[in-house]
């Protein structure tokens, strides 16, 4: 069955140091690819999103691009902030109604 | 604005207590789903409803159960709390036709 597998936390940068948050996923056919954001205390945000093999999906100066070759989609970001701080889940959607499976969730810890 | 609410935000049952934790979106999405969140697993998919009447069991159905009388509200019952319930329950709606789900903020769940 289709599944999603990121990297494990806690990640802990430095304010303005790069960030990658791998993701690569299983699944049959196209699925759709995508990163939420959930900052403490509160629900998910829909982050970015890619619908298509090479596709990229960006927001807020992150960034991640559809790998079919490697079946990846991970997160980056240039120079993170403190505001960042946050649990990043990537995601994917087979196209079976909107159904979402997760990835476990990375916490990503930003100190200035 | 156009929104998904849940509601209580924090709840503390018994065991063996039935609990009901609502949620509605004024989106007139279609497809509605309820996940539970916990620690290392991400978040999995309990229930959903491709519209009016219509449900369906997802990957940790047991415990649960969901009616959808209108398009607006899907209610999340546990039957028999149990300890193991014990979790952050998230709602989430999605149009037809569209990739992406939207959150509520998440119900806290405690079972004692």
């Amino acid at each position: 069955g289709n599944s999603v597998t990121q990297m494990e936390g806690p990640v802990t940068l430095s304010e303005e140091a790069f960030l990658t948050i791998n993701c690569t996923y299983t699944a049959t056919g196209y699925p759709s690819l995508f990163w939420y954001v959930q900052y403490p205390g509160e629900g998910l945000q829909l982050l970015l999103k890619a619908t298509k093999a090479d596709d990229k999906g960006s927001n807020k100066g992150f960034e991640a691009t559809y790998r079919k070759e490697t079946t990846s989609f991970h997160l980056e970001k240039g120079s993170v902030q403190v505001s960042d701080s946050a649990v990043y889940f990537c995601a994917l959607n087979g196209n079976q109604g909107g159904k979402l499976i997760f990835g476990q969730g990375t916490e990503l810890s930003v100190k200035p | 604005d156009a929104e998904i609410t849940q509601s209580p935000r924090h709840k503390i049952t018994e065991t063996g207590r039935q609990v009901t934790l609502a949620c509605h979106q004024t989106w007139n999405h279609n497809n509605m789903f309820w996940y539970r969140q916990d620690l290392g697993h991400g978040l999995r998919l309990i229930h959903y409803s491709y519209g009016v009447h219509d449900t369906n069991k997802g990957e940790v159905s047991d415990g649960y159960s969901v009616s959808r009388s209108n398009t607006e509200d899907l209610p999340l019952t546990l039957e028999s709390a149990a300890s193991s319930q014990t979790s952050v329950y998230f709602c989430a709606s999605s149009d037809i036709g569209r990739v992406e789900a939207f959150f509520g903020q998440g119900t806290r769940l405690t079972v004692v």
